[in-house]
């Protein structure tokens, strides 16, 4: 049981590329969640999936998409990375069963230069 | 915009005092509330949870407290440990619903 896993754990990109960051659980969770976290803030959320085939904006969704591609993979891409991009983003889970525990993953830390 | 706050960034405690972290929330629609610790480098981890018809919820070590009347929450942990070194977030969201608003974070040191 891997809980919520995330790939990759560091990534550099120039301004403009483009790359998407992978979410896997195994923890059957029906909802999916991408957050940044900036240094010296909490997390903010960017999109979310409250089920396979569904996905909406979060707090700040400009300048990324996601893909639910099934029950345990939510990815998050970015098609031109901005330096204001930089940040640690994290992949959460949660099941429908009245409790707010998101699992967490370790995390992406993104350097966008 | 509504938000979740927290009164002190840093708190610094002696191992084995009870440590208190409090977070102010102003959404009066929210009626879920949570605590996080986040250790360097690794993700947020549920502590505990609380929703609004309670006032006061125990766990292991640790007690959430809810005041709705002035929108305030807090975390207590009891007899500190150096494993409890962390950022502890608080977070607020609707039942039902699916947003989870984090607070900026409180980070605990705990001196030996």
């Amino acid at each position: 049981n891997a809980g919520v896993t995330q790939t990759p754990k560091f990534q550099v990109l120039k301004t403009g590329q483009s790359m998407t960051l992978q979410c896997a659980q195994d923890m059957n969770h029906n909802s999916m969640y991408w957050y940044r976290q900036d240094p010296g803030m909490g997390l903010r959320l960017i999109y979310y999936s409250a089920s396979e085939g569904t996905t909406d904006k979060g707090e700040v969704p400009n300048g990324y998409n996601v893909s639910r591609l099934n029950k345990r993979e939510f990815s998050l891409r970015l098609e031109s990375a901005a330096p204001s991009q930089t940040s640690v983003y994290f992949c959460a889970g949660r099941t429908s069963s009245g409790s707010d525990e998101q699992y967490f993953g370790p995390g992406t830390r993104l350097t966008v230069t | 915009g509504e938000s979740v706050g927290l009164h002190l960034p840093t708190l610094s405690v002696q191992e084995g005092d009870n440590s208190i972290i409090n977070c102010a929330y102003s959404n009066s629609a929210s009626d879920y509330f949570i605590w996080y610790k986040q250790e360097s480098g690794k993700g947020p981890q549920f502590i505990i949870d609380i929703r609004s018809n309670m006032d006061k919820r125990q766990g292991q070590r640790v007690t959430v407290l809810l005041n709705k009347t002035v929108k305030h929450l807090s975390l207590q942990i009891a007899a500190t440990q150096p494993g409890d070194s962390a950022v502890y977030f608080c977070a607020e969201r609707n039942t039902g619903g699916f947003k989870t608003i984090f607070g900026a974070g409180t980070r605990l040191f705990v001196k030996a």
